[in-house]
């Protein structure tokens, strides 16, 4: 596709609940961003991926997050335990080059824990 | 102290006026210099895009960028409904990844 995919595009989990977003970048991207979107808030960094490489990760909330891109293409975010502190939106971005900080955002994933 | 400040609004202007949106930011590290537009339901969009000081035109969109008071402005000559969106201040560093965000001023035209 042209832009960034993010899949689901809603999600409801009960507390407790593992959950897995899904992001497929733009094809060629080399950098890869999650952010967290709270509700009247700007995006809030969680992790960056230069191809498959995690180059950092200072801001996801605790060790319940994990994010992965294991062939460089496509990465997922899987938050362990969900909490209700976890709504959010889930935003993925891309950019071309390391460093580039001309980033794409895909329309973003909007987890209710309940 | 939050890295980037910004006012969340709402603002609301008739059709036609000079909408001026700013931030002010604490890090002079920073020396990229963005601006999302972020519709409601929707990712945030590239507006606009500066490095350093000084001024960037792009059609009724005017970003400036004073360093050395760390003071972010966007500006929009013209305004139109479709201009009705949240936008958000995102400064970046010039070799690390990550942009950082202001909270959003939630801007509203009225026609």
């Amino acid at each position: 596709g042209a832009g960034v995919s993010q899949s689901p595009r809603y999600k409801v989990a009960k507390r407790g609940q593992d959950v897995a977003l899904r992001c497929d970048p733009i094809s060629g991207h080399v950098s890869l961003f999650w952010y967290q979107q709270a509700l009247g808030q700007g995006p809030e960094f969680l992790t960056y991926f230069q191809n498959e490489a995690q180059l950092d990760k200072s801001g996801l909330p605790s060790d319940r997050f994990f994010a992965e891109r294991p062939e460089g293409s496509v990465s997922t975010l899987k938050i362990q335990r969900t909490q209700q502190e976890d709504s959010a939106v889930y935003l993925c971005a891309s950019s071309l080059e390391q460093g580039r900080t001309e980033a794409f955002f895909g329309q973003g994933t909007r987890l209710t824990v309940v | 102290q939050k890295e980037v400040e910004q006012d969340p609004g709402p603002l609301s202007v008739p059709e036609g006026a000079i909408v001026s949106l700013n931030c002010t930011y604490s890090n002079s590290a920073f020396q990229y210099f963005m601006w999302y537009r972020q519709y409601s339901r929707k990712g945030p969009e590239l507006l606009m895009y500066t490095y350093s000081s000084g001024n960037k035109e792009d059609g009724r969109f005017t970003a400036q960028v004073d360093k050395s008071s760390k003071y972010i402005s966007l500006f929009i000559r013209d305004s139109q409904p479709s201009d009705s969106a949240t936008y958000l201040c995102a400064p970046g560093y010039s070799s690390a990844s990550k942009i950082i965000f202001g909270s959003g001023t939630r801007l509203s035209i009225r026609p």
